[in-house]
């Protein structure tokens, strides 16, 4: 069975200072990754996906991943935090099969200090 | 660029009453999905649906949910007779048939008092 792990419940960094948020996963081949972003009482926004090919993948608002095999990651990084990056962000997994569905994991909770 | 949207944003309902959420998944999707996210925690599968009938589905998809494809727009998630445990966030999804992008919809707050 697949699934997700995010060992950081809760990080705080403060605006400007860089980012990484840790995923892990459990999947007996490779499988898509995805990040999204979730701000308070919204939807989930997709970050960046991983499906295959260069290994760092680049997003939206200025995040990147990068998928490394032998240690069953997809770390979601970004350069420089601003204010409104404060969310939360679901790491999930899908397989390649025909349904699709994902797996995601319990989320992190991103606050950035001014 | 087309979106997923959800009706009603926010739904309150009593216990045991039946509830209809829908969705409207983007226009050249075939594969549609619900999901649910209880108040802090995480984003759980429910249901696939692919050519009108269920693709897969989850523990938690028992004999009190179901889905609908009623006409070429909308898809519905109906529970039969709400819990209390029911109250959740519940997320509609599409993708299209040769893409493994899946797009949320905003979602719909539903309380079970």
């Amino acid at each position: 069975a697949q699934s997700v792990t995010q060992p950081d419940i809760h990080i705080t960094v403060s605006e400007g200072a860089s980012l990484e948020l840790r995923c892990n996963y459990s999947y007996g081949a490779t499988p898509y990754l995805f990040w999204y972003v979730q701000s308070p009482g919204q939807g989930l926004q997709l970050l960046l996906k991983y499906f295959s090919g260069d290994t760092l993948v680049q997003g939206i608002k200025g995040f990147e991943a990068e998928f490394k095999r032998s240690q069953s990651s997809f770390n979601l990084r970004k350069p420089s935090v601003h204010w409104s990056d404060a969310a939360e962000y679901f790491c999930a997994v899908g397989p390649r099969t025909n349904a699709g569905k994902s797996t995601f994991g319990d989320g992190t909770t991103l606050t950035v200090k001014p | 660029e087309p979106e997923v949207t959800q009706t009603p944003s926010h739904q309150v309902t009593q216990m045991g009453q039946e509830v209809i959420l829908r969705c409207v998944p983007i226009s050249n999707h075939l594969y549609f999905y619900w999901y649910r996210q209880i108040l802090g925690q995480k984003v759980e599968f429910l249901v696939s649906f692919y050519n009108n009938e269920i693709s897969e589905k989850s523990e938690i998809f028992d004999d009190q949910f179901s889905v609908e494809r009623p006409d070429g727009s909308n898809f519905t998630l109906k529970i039969r007779s709400t819990k209390l445990e029911d109250s959740a966030m519940y997320f509609c999804a599409s993708r299209r048939l040769d893409q493994e992008t899946q797009y949320f919809g905003p979602g719909t707050r539903l309380l079970v008092l």
